[in-house]
């Protein structure tokens, strides 16, 4: 079946640290992933990305590694600052019959101290 | 302004009242969804439209409905509301790549919450 889950539901850290956010996923058809960010009060915004082919890509401050064959996908944030604060969904989006299927993650809450 | 719009942001009502949850976007985009956000659950599909005359069932659509007026406006509809549909509605929407398939990253607006007494 399907299912995306995550490791830990709230993550805590100092400003400064690095942060890693776990999300496992079920369906290895899929072949495409996802980070969003949530903030309070907010809708969700997009963050990376990676293609199944891939097993990492770096953006801004955050990097999405792709391990395949546990079917696991980590979203790190180097130097975490305060504004880094929110709930990071993963999700995983399966293209069938030409259009996609995002299935979402419950949640990880990251909180971050000065 | 925001890119998708999504009205009212606050809604309390009562069992079996109607309600309706407008959603429009400037970006463009011939792709229009809308979710539900419970706590601990994730984002959950309730209905997806690919253009105006495409309207399509997501996971969780009993009890609700949906009309896509025009490219830039999809509304959600409960049409007689019950407690349980209490939650965080959100509008999304995405593009159509040259290729046929989509991009994959949704725009999201930025919610309305709506609370079922």
């Amino acid at each position: 079946g399907e299912s995306v889950g995550l490791h830990l539901p709230t993550l805590s850290v100092q400003e400064g640290d690095n942060s890693i956010i776990n999300c496992a996923y079920s369906n290895s058809a899929s072949d495409y992933f996802i980070w969003y960010k949530q903030e309070s009060g907010k809708g969700p915004q997009f963050i990376i990305d990676i293609r199944s082919n891939m097993d990492k890509r770096q953006g801004q401050r955050v990097t999405v590694l792709l391990n395949k064959t546990v079917k696991h996908l980590s979203l790190q944030i180097a130097a975490t600052q305060p504004g880094d604060s929110a709930v990071y969904f993963c999700a995983e989006n399966t293209f069938r019959l030409g259009f996609q299927k995002l299935v979402f993650g419950t949640g990880t809450r990251l909180l971050v101290s000065p | 302004d925001a890119d998708v719009t999504q009205t009212p942001r606050n809604r309390i009502t009562k069992t079996g009242k109607r309600i309706m949850l407008e959603c429009s976007q400037t970006k463009g985009h011939d792709r229009m969804y809308w979710y539900r956000q419970d706590p601990g659950l994730g984002l959950q599909l309730i209905y997806y439209s690919f253009d105006v005359k495409d309207i399509n069932k997501g996971e969780i659509s009993d009890g609700y409905s949906v009309s896509r007026q025009a490219q830039a406006k999809f509304s959600l509809s409960l049409e007689s509301a019950i407690p349980n549909q209490t939650a965080l509605y959100f509008c999304a929407t995405s593009d159509t790549t040259s290729g046929g398939t989509t991009t994959g990253e949704l725009f999201f607006g930025e919610g309305s919450r709506l609370t079922v007494l």
